[in-house]
């Protein structure tokens, strides 16, 4: 497809399970980015990825989480032993290259019950 | 970590009438980025703006990237129904740092 493709468009997992996103970029991106949006908030920075290369974790918030991506390509952000906590929307984004317009995916919806 | 204050953080309009919002950062930024968001949907870019002083259109819409590199503005003209939407501005820090900062958005509502 032309645009960033994300699956599952929803998740619902039991607290302690781990999960599985993932990332289809636009063809030619060389730059990935994954973000979190809580329930009425902004967008959280996760990680980015420059190739299959991972330059910038500064975002992942625990241990929990962890990203990768293989082939220039499809990125998959797994998180283990869910929380509560994490219930948000997972959405991954690519650039040409680092500075330029980011495309947006619509997202993962992740519910941890 | 990065500061991006946007405002106003919501607003209800008449339809037809020219709405502005606006994001302001502690430092200069080298990028910026504005997009609307629907429900349930991803954040779309509407303009993207790479110059200090640079003023964009897409349709109704206007944006530029402050003289100061530490702002930008958006300018919707004529509003419409279907300019409902949140709208977050993202701007890229100078300096070789990757991730993209996002403002915590404006909440527009158009009344018909």
């Amino acid at each position: 497809g032309a645009g960033v493709s994300q699956s599952p468009s929803n998740k619902v997992t039991e607290k302690g399970k781990d999960v599985e996103l993932r990332c289809d970029p636009i063809s030619g991106h060389t730059a990935l980015y994954w973000y979190r949006q809580r329930l009425g908030q902004g967008l959280e920075f996760l990680i980015y990825f420059q190739g299959n290369s991972a330059p910038d974790k500064s975002g992942l918030p625990s241990d929990r989480f962890s990203a990768e991506r293989t082939g220039e390509s499809v990125s998959t952000l797994t998180i283990q032993r869910t929380q509560q906590e994490d219930s948000a929307v997972y959405l991954c984004a690519s650039s040409l290259n680092r500075g330029r317009k980011l495309f947006f995916g619509s997202g993962t919806q992740l519910s941890v019950l | 970590g990065q500061q991006l204050n946007q405002s106003p953080q919501s607003m209800f309009i008449q339809e037809g009438e020219d709405v502005s919002m606006n994001c302001t950062s502690s430092s200069i930024f080298n990028t910026w980025l504005w997009y609307k968001q629907d429900p349930g949907e991803g954040p779309v870019l509407l303009i993207a703006l790479y110059k200090a002083g640079e003023l964009t259109s897409n349709g109704r819409l206007t944006a530029q990237f402050g003289i100061t590199r530490k702002d930008s503005f958006l300018n919707i003209s004529a509003s419409i129904p279907s300019d409902v939407g949140i709208y977050f501005c993202a701007g890229l820090p100078r300096g070789t740092g990757n991730q993209f900062y996002f403002g915590t958005g404006t909440s527009l509502t158009v009344i018909p």
